[in-house]
């Protein structure tokens, strides 16, 4: 399969400073990108859906100011945590997939992103 | 509002005992469906998936699931589990549409020997 590149793997980070969380599709063109949020022993909680060009969509209940999402080319999009907060601890994942290779394409996940802030 | 279910979060088997893990969704339009697992400290690793065609659709380690369009539901079987099946098991949806790529909350899954 597609090979999806997420970095750092981990990150530890002052309150109130920001991070940024790099997800990059090696080898296929990823026009669209999803970010997730997993925290421990739970789902995938998509946080938003970005396709390459255009703004993200967030889910309901996602602060677009504070988690501030850019895909600005067909293989790198980037996931950036403003004034994180203990409370933003988690691990976060990303996930590409072009679907303009039409209907049946999967997304390909990267290895995620455990942040800790403290 | 799209959205994917999973019930009995928690399920306890013994070995060879059969498993099956119910999946629904909402959203009238056109689906791709997926089934992952993620063992204990692990990434999250593709089982099977549907795309189209045949219904019903075999995966690694001996999963199937089975795509049921009337009721919106895509069950994950296997007919003997073993020790090492114990992990979560998330469905997960792709609506076309908004093009949204959403999980269930998981079925964790314990196998005793």
């Amino acid at each position: 399969g597609a090979v999806v590149s997420q970095h750092p793997s981990r990150v530890i980070c002052k309150s109130g400073t920001s991070v940024k969380i790099e997800c990059r599709s090696l080898d296929f063109q990823a026009t669209t990108m999803f970010w997730y949020r997993q925290f421990p022993k739970q789902s995938l909680m998509l946080m938003a859906t970005s396709n390459e060009g255009s703004k993200a969509t967030y889910e309901q209940g996602v602060e677009k100011d504070k988690f501030l999402i850019n895909h600005a080319s067909l293989t790198l999009s980037t996931l950036t945590v403003t004034s994180a907060h203990p409370e933003d601890s988690s691990f976060y994942i990303c996930s590409a997939r072009d679907p303009g290779q039409g209907v049946g394409t999967e997304a390909f996940f990267g290895q995620g992103t455990r942040l800790t802030v403290v | 509002a799209q959205s994917v279910s999973q019930h009995n979060h928690h399920v306890i088997l013994s070995e060879a005992a059969s498993l099956e893990l119910g999946c629904n969704y909402s959203y009238g339009g056109t689906v791709n469906l997926f089934w992952y697992v993620q063992y204990p400290g692990q990434h999250l690793q593709l089982l099977l998936k549907y795309f189209s065609g045949d219904p019903l659709v075999k995966g690694i380690k001996g999963f199937e699931a089975e795509f049921i369009k009337s009721k919106f539901s895509f069950n994950l079987r296997k007919p003997s589990v073993q020790w090492s099946d114990t992990a979560e098991y998330f469905c997960a949806v792709i609506f076309y549409g908004n093009n949204r790529l959403a999980f269930g909350k998981g079925n964790q899954v314990v196998v005793i020997p």
